[in-house]
């Protein structure tokens, strides 16, 4: 079985400029999360998505940060304009049921 | 609202040593709980779980009970090699939201 897939791996920006980010779920999983984590903590979430609607966008910077699931598999997660503090790894995970969330490789984002 | 505390570290062994890393948690309800591994530069794999009191989640030599009574979830593991360097997340899901722990960074020295 293929596991959560995401590009780029690293990206290097300066600040105030855009960059996107984009995650494929393990198949039939319809349940999607977006993550941030900053060095030496704990991810915390973004946004969930349940197939194509948001479920949970508490946590989610929306003057800056957007993203969408179109058709309810891709997702994408964008940052206009980036700033310093948004360096960070950016996980994408899926999951079927309440037993368990499955990662990607991250998105490891410099912003300079 | 859930929260998760799990022992700081980081934590540096001997091969062979026994490891225990605590974690304790806050939640509405009945959570499932979880310890997530993250070896360098990889992404969090889920290493175990346990979905109720006094289930006890295994994998790679690694156990950890759900202890209702104490809301602790500890993981323990009776002999540690280098490749088990990495850190650590214990978590909680309620709803289908993860929260996790601060993570542990445990370091194996050969």
């Amino acid at each position: 079985e293929a596991g959560v897939a995401q590009s780029p791996r690293y990206k290097i920006i300066e600040k105030r400029q855009s960059v996107a980010f984009w995650c494929n779920p393990i198949s039939g999983h319809a349940t999607l999360y977006w993550y941030q984590q900053i060095l030496g903590q704990g991810p915390k979430l973004l946004i969930q998505f349940q197939n194509n609607g948001v479920v949970d966008d508490s946590q989610l910077p929306k003057d800056r940060f957007s993203a969408e699931r179109l058709k309810g598999v891709d997702s994408t997660l964008k940052i206009q304009p980036a700033k310093l503090e948004d360096s960070a790894v950016y996980l994408c995970a899926s999951s079927l049921d309440l037993l368990g969330q499955y990662f990607g490789p991250g998105t490891r984002l410099t912003v300079t | 609202g859930n929260s998760v505390t799990q022992m700081e570290g980081p934590v540096t062994l001997s091969e062979e040593a026994f490891l225990t890393i605590n974690c304790t948690y806050t939640a509405t309800g009945y959570p499932s709980l979880f310890w997530y591994v993250q070896y360098p530069g990889e992404g969090l794999q889920l290493l175990l779980k346990a979905t109720k009191a006094d289930d006890k989640g295994s994998n790679k030599g690694f156990e950890a009970t759900y202890r209702k009574e104490t809301t602790s979830f500890h993981l323990e593991k009776g002999s540690v090699q280098v490749s088990d360097s990495a850190v650590y997340f214990c978590a909680l899901s309620n709803d289908y939201k993860l929260s996790f722990g601060a993570g542990t960074t445990v370091t194996v020295r050969a």
